[in-house]
């Protein structure tokens, strides 16, 4: 099983911040099977970045991914007030596909 | 756009089955991967299994013994069967879509209690 460490687990910012959050796999995650959700509270997560680097339908730009391999990154150049909300990492590269602990980005 | 809709009891005895449906509208569950993923409560988000439109599955070990996740072509529907389940057991649970093990459409998910 890849387990999947992210840091910090929880970022203190203000918007218009840059905000950079990592995620760390136990071994290497093949065909940059790595994604990102955002999850607000009592809302289901949503897919934000695939495929390390590639954003999902109607995510804005300011949202990007890069890694390779064990190490990973999501960054949010500038936040906005919706985005202050838990992150989660995930690799659907090896069964079980399994999550991040997820890192709190907060005000 | 594709919508799930999860379904099913919200509490649910100590050693007894839970019992989940997901209803998918807006387009067909053939050619895709449809999983169950479930996060107890203030905490983090743990797939529990997937089955393809053709019916082969996939679980997570640490689980495999308790699960079956199956599908309905007919009513666009899959399940998740849980056995003996205890209150480690309770969680919201998520029925997700994808191409590939990708999960790109969620569920609003269920909330499921097992208490006495």
């Amino acid at each position: 099983e890849i387990v999947l460490t992210q840091s910090p687990a929880t970022l203190s910012l203000s918007p218009g911040e840059r905000a950079t959050l990592s995620c760390g796999a136990s071994q290497s995650v093949t065909s940059n099977y790595l994604a990102w959700y955002q999850q607000k509270p009592g809302l289901a997560p949503r897919l934000l970045i695939w495929d390390v680097s590639r954003r999902a339908t109607g995510i804005p730009d300011r949202f990007s991914g890069s890694g390779s391999g064990t190490d990973f990154t999501l960054t949010i150049s500038r936040l906005e007030p919706e985005d202050f909300a838990v992150y989660y990492c995930q690799q659907y590269a090896h069964s079980p596909l399994t999550f991040g602990g997820g890192t709190k980005v907060e005000i | 756009q594709v919508q799930l809709q999860e379904s099913g009891p919200g509490l649910v005895r100590p050693s007894e089955t839970l019992s989940l449906t997901c209803n998918v509208s807006g387009g067909s569950i053939s050619g895709y991967y449809l999983s169950w993923i479930r996060q107890p409560p203030g905490k983090g988000l743990e797939w529990i299994g997937l089955v393809f439109y053709t019916g082969s599955t996939n679980y997570n070990p640490s689980l495999k013994s308790r699960v079956t996740i199956s599908l309905d072509m007919s009513k666009n529907q899959f399940s998740l069967k849980l056995s003996s389940v205890t209150a480690a057991d309770t969680a919201v649970y998520y029925c997700t879509i994808g191409t590939g093990w990708l999960t790109d459409y969620w569920g609003q998910g269920t909330l499921v209690t097992v208490s006495s």
